[in-house]
């Protein structure tokens, strides 16, 4: 079974550092891009940014670049979302998903899929 | 970017009802676009992909339809565990933006 596997509940002071991670079972980690989705409370899905572990290429939202870093690591199996000084803007949760595709008749359709449990990030003085 | 634009944001229904939510980009995405469902306290699930291809296991209630700039998710008769947020997205090209959301309550 295909799986991602997020870290627990964070809890940080603004201007800390953070990283959570995302850790892959069930296929073949390297051959699948994964991307980083944010919910804040009572709000919808804002998309991140997205890497392919096979390389490391990585693309962000316009809203994200340079605010977070995304990262992996294929001996681990495991994707990172990092921030290297929180804002209290930055509480949500935050899920990992896998870019699942299909090709057929020279189409390759893309979607998300499986989606981490989220992990909870509260940024609180 | 691409924009979403779901509508609509909320609407409430009975069981047996039938409903559509559409969906509309900012440009023709060529039919890379998917629906997922998200019940309170969970992760999102996929419900459609490209348009309206059916991933295993989600009911055939639901299908899709649409072409170009935009697109539609019915659910043919509601069943009482469809009462959820609807989410569409553009898958083609990064990066793949969301709809808004649209949420359905029970009337």
């Amino acid at each position: 079974e295909v799986q991602l596997e997020q870290s627990g509940t964070e809890v940080k002071k603004p201007g800390e550092s953070l990283k959570i991670s995302c850790k892959a079972s069930g296929y073949n980690f390297a051959n699948y891009w994964i991307g980083w989705v944010r919910q804040m409370s009572g709000k919808g899905l804002e998309w991140m940014g997205i890497i392919y572990p096979g390389d490391s290429e990585t693309t962000y939202s316009p809203s994200f670049q340079d605010q977070v870093t995304i990262s992996a690591d294929k001996s681990l199996s495991t994707a990172y979302l990092q921030w290297s000084s929180l804002k209290a803007s930055d509480s949500a949760m935050y899920y990992c998903v896998r870019r699942t595709f299909t090709a057929a008749a020279g189409i390759e359709y893309n979607w998300l899929d499986p989606w981490g449990q989220g992990t909870l990030v509260t940024v609180s003085s | 970017d691409i924009q979403m634009t779901q509508s609509p944001s909320s609407m409430s229904a009975s069981v047996g009802d039938r409903v559509t939510i559409t969906c509309r980009a900012s440009q023709r995405l060529g039919n890379y676009l998917n629906w997922y469902q998200q019940k309170p306290g969970k992760a999102p699930e996929v419900l459609m992909y490209g348009a309206f291809n059916l991933p295993g296991g989600v009911p055939s209630r639901f299908s899709g339809s649409g072409s170009g700039t935009d697109y539609t998710l019915t659910i043919s008769s509601l069943h009482p565990e469809d009462f959820a947020t609807y989410y569409c997205q553009q898958s083609y090209s990064t990066p793949y933006t969301f709809g808004q959301g649209t949420k359905l309550e029970i009337k």
